[in-house]
């Protein structure tokens, strides 16, 4: 089993760019997740979802929009990309129940917005 | 918003010594998790504790939880270099479908 996998690993885009992150997961989860890192910062949630065809707004969903169209893919987009979204994207998956079990993350994508 | 405020920021030990890292939250909780990220890499889950428990092991790991204080700790025991990382507490609110993170402890295991 991958687990939970992302692409890019590593992108550079320039205002106004748009693009889209892609979260796999091979685990049969339910629930996926989009978070970001920051410096010194701990993860904030961006964009979840509970299900296939589902979604639901984080913590800091402005900017972002995301789509779960087959249960094992959940997609993070930026339409109009700008320098304060350069961060670390961490995706993440979960079974049934959701954040009352454990959470497995992706590797990361470092994105750099110019 | 954070909810969970891990303490120490940092922490250096020499290998062989224990670790404990702190984690205070402010809301009731349905539980608290401890994950770890080494550098440049994704957190790893360590152990979840529910509101009802009040400790739990898992090999080298501790966790206690005092929903009394709002507070839980981790302990590492017989640290080694490979628990070099950072330390993420995470908490759940009651009737939440969200995880809220900590800024984390960043631990040093000298050799």
């Amino acid at each position: 089993n991958a687990g939970v996998t992302q692409t890019p690993k590593f992108r550079v885009l320039k205002t106004g760019q748009s693009m889209t992150l892609l979260c796999a997961q091979d685990m049969n989860h339910e629930y996926m997740y989009w978070y970001r890192q920051d410096p010194g910062m701990g993860l904030r949630l961006i964009h979840y979802s509970v299900g296939e065809g589902t979604t639901a707004k984080g913590e800091v969903p402005d900017g972002y929009n995301v789509s779960r169209l087959k249960k094992q893919n959940f997609l993070l987009g930026l339409e109009s990309a700008a320098p304060s979204q350069t961060s670390v994207y961490f995706c993440a998956s979960s079974a049934v129940g959701g954040v009352y079990n454990e959470q497995f993350f992706g590797p990361g994508t470092r994105l750099t917005v110019l | 918003s954070q909810q969970g405020e891990e303490d120490p920021q940092a922490l250096s030990i020499q290998e062989g010594e224990n670790a404990t890292m702190n984690c205070s939250y402010k809301t009731s909780i349905n539980n608290l998790q401890w994950y770890r990220q080494n550098s440049g890499r994704g957190l790893v889950h360590l152990i979840l504790i529910r509101s009802n428990e009040r400790e739990k092991h898992s090999g080298r790991l501790r966790v206690t939880l005092d929903t009394s204080k709002k507070s839980s700790s981790l302990l590492i025991t017989a640290s080694r270099a490979a628990d070099t990382a950072s330390y993420f507490c995470a908490t759940v609110d009651q009737g939440a479908q969200k995880l809220v993170f900590g800024q984390g402890t960043r631990l040093t295991i000298n050799p």
